[in-house]
């Protein structure tokens, strides 16, 4: 089945630095990835939608200019956050739209999440 | 906006028990429904997914049902075992995906 990729699974960055955050379809084209964040006992947030090629839409609340969604290629998106602070501590998760199982209705699929410690 | 709500919050269960997950949609319109496994510090597991034109969904020991008029959906585990233990997540898909607050189950051996 399809998989999604994340790069890296974890990190640990001092407050005020930028981290970037990969999300890659390992064997499908996907125009349309997606980012969430998850803080503890709380459920997924959808941050944004990236879009190839074009610019992302953030959803209301998440400031564009503090994470940074490049979506460069069909097979990869990245997430920078920059001045990190420890408020930004979370987990984030990735998804990329593909295809449906026996090529059915088209899907998402989440990556591993990426674990973000900012102290 | 959707809301996606899951019920209970948190359940423990003796091992072999048969339990139901609830999750509840405020907008019928939507594309399909899905659950997921969580478990502690990791991502997720797709489970099942129903279309919006299926009634329900069956692989192994799980079946989720859907009705969408209703705004409800619900995940069946046949006969719990202590590796089924981990937070149980629904999410709807319209224009994005809605994620419900999750429900946390413990099968105690």
């Amino acid at each position: 089945g399809a998989v999604v990729s994340q790069h890296p699974s974890w990190v640990i960055c001092k407050s005020g630095t930028s981290v970037k955050i990969e999300c890659r379809s390992l064997d499908f084209q996907a125009t349309t990835m997606f980012w969430y964040r998850q803080f503890p006992k709380q459920s997924l947030m959808l941050m944004a939608t990236s879009n190839e090629g074009s610019k992302a839409t953030y959803e209301q609340g998440v400031e564009k200019d503090k994470f940074l969604i490049n979506h460069a290629s069909l097979t990869l998106s990245t997430l920078t956050v920059t001045s990190a602070h420890p408020e930004d501590s979370s987990f984030y998760i990735c998804s990329a739209r593909g295809p449906g199982a026996s090529g059915g209705v088209e899907t998402q699929y989440f990556g591993p999440g990426t674990r973000l410690l900012v102290l | 906006k959707q809301e996606v709500t899951q019920i209970p919050a948190a359940l423990s269960v003796p091992e072999g028990e048969n339990l139901v997950l609830n999750c509840s949609f405020t907008d019928s319109a939507i594309y399909n429904l899905q659950w997921f496994r969580q478990d502690p510090g990791k991502g997720l597991t797709s489970l099942l997914l129903i279309q919006s034109s299926q009634r329900e969904q069956t692989s192994g020991r799980l079946n989720a049902s859907l009705d969408k008029s209703s705004g409800r959906s619900t995940l069946y585990i046949a006969a719990s075992q202590p590796g089924d233990s981990a937070t149980y997540l629904c999410a709807v898909a319209g224009n994005q995906f809605y994620f419900g607050t999750g429900t946390s189950l413990t099968v105690i051996p």
